[in-house]
């Protein structure tokens, strides 16, 4: 089966700026997580979906921080404006409950 | 609310030794348990879970993990270690709250393998 795909890959921006990332989750993964994993910590739950319904956003920042999940299939993280402590890898993830997390390959965001 | 413990944030050991990785957790509910590694510049790959049934599970690079109720762990063994699995090792545990599963990770173990 094909994985979690997130874009981009890398991403650095200045400080005060906008970005946003995509994620598709496994075909038929009804729940998807975005986690902020800082250099040299676990990763932290930010939101999770459960189809196109939030389950848990209660550490999302969201001043700053929003996430959708249109039609409960792919996502979209944004950060608007983005501070410096914000640099992080931003991970996507979807599960079938029980069968654990399939991760996508993240997106390193350097703020400047 | 839960919890994941790893005691050791960095463990070096010598090629062909073993290796045990510590993970302890804390749940008010029935947990599922899981061992994901982090190769240097790469995403999470799950390594191995408990689910349900026998307590030792096995992954198909030689970890090993024991899931230990009376104990609260999941330590994750390897009897012999090899260069290739230096890496970063996250133990998480996802219990049922609210309705829906929320996975709790640790703050991880570096693995770091000595020739």
């Amino acid at each position: 089966e094909a994985g979690v795909a997130q874009s981009p890959r890398y991403k650095i921006i200045e400080k005060r700026q906008s970005v946003a990332f995509w994620c598709n989750p496994i075909s038929g993964h009804a729940t998807l997580y975005w986690y902020q994993q800082i250099l040299g910590q676990g990763p932290k739950l930010l939101i999770q979906f459960q189809n196109n319904g939030v389950v848990d956003d209660s550490q999302l920042p969201k001043d700053r921080f929003s996430a959708e999940r249109l039609k409960g299939v792919d996502s979209t993280l944004k950060i608007q404006p983005a501070k410096l402590e914000d640099s992080a890898v931003y991970l996507c993830a979807s599960s079938l409950v029980g069968h654990g997390y399939t991760f996508g390959s993240g997106t390193r965001l350097t703020v400047v | 609310a839960q919890s994941v413990t790893q005691l050791d944030s960095q463990v070096p050991v010598f090629e062909e030794a073993p290796v045990e990785l510590r993970c302890n957790y804390s749940s008010s509910v029935s947990v599922y348990l899981f061992w994901y590694v982090q190769y240097p510049n790469q995403g999470l790959q799950l390594l191995l879970k408990y689910l349900s049934g026998s307590t030792l599970v096995e992954s198909i690079n030689g970890f090993e993990a024991e899931f230990n109720k009376s104990q609260t762990s999941f330590h994750l063994r390897k009897p012999s270690v090899h260069i290739s699995d230096t890496a970063e090792y996250f133990c998480a545990v996802s219990g049922n709250s609210g309705g829906y599963q929320k996975v709790t990770f640790g703050t991880g173990t570096k693995l770091q393998v000595i020739p």
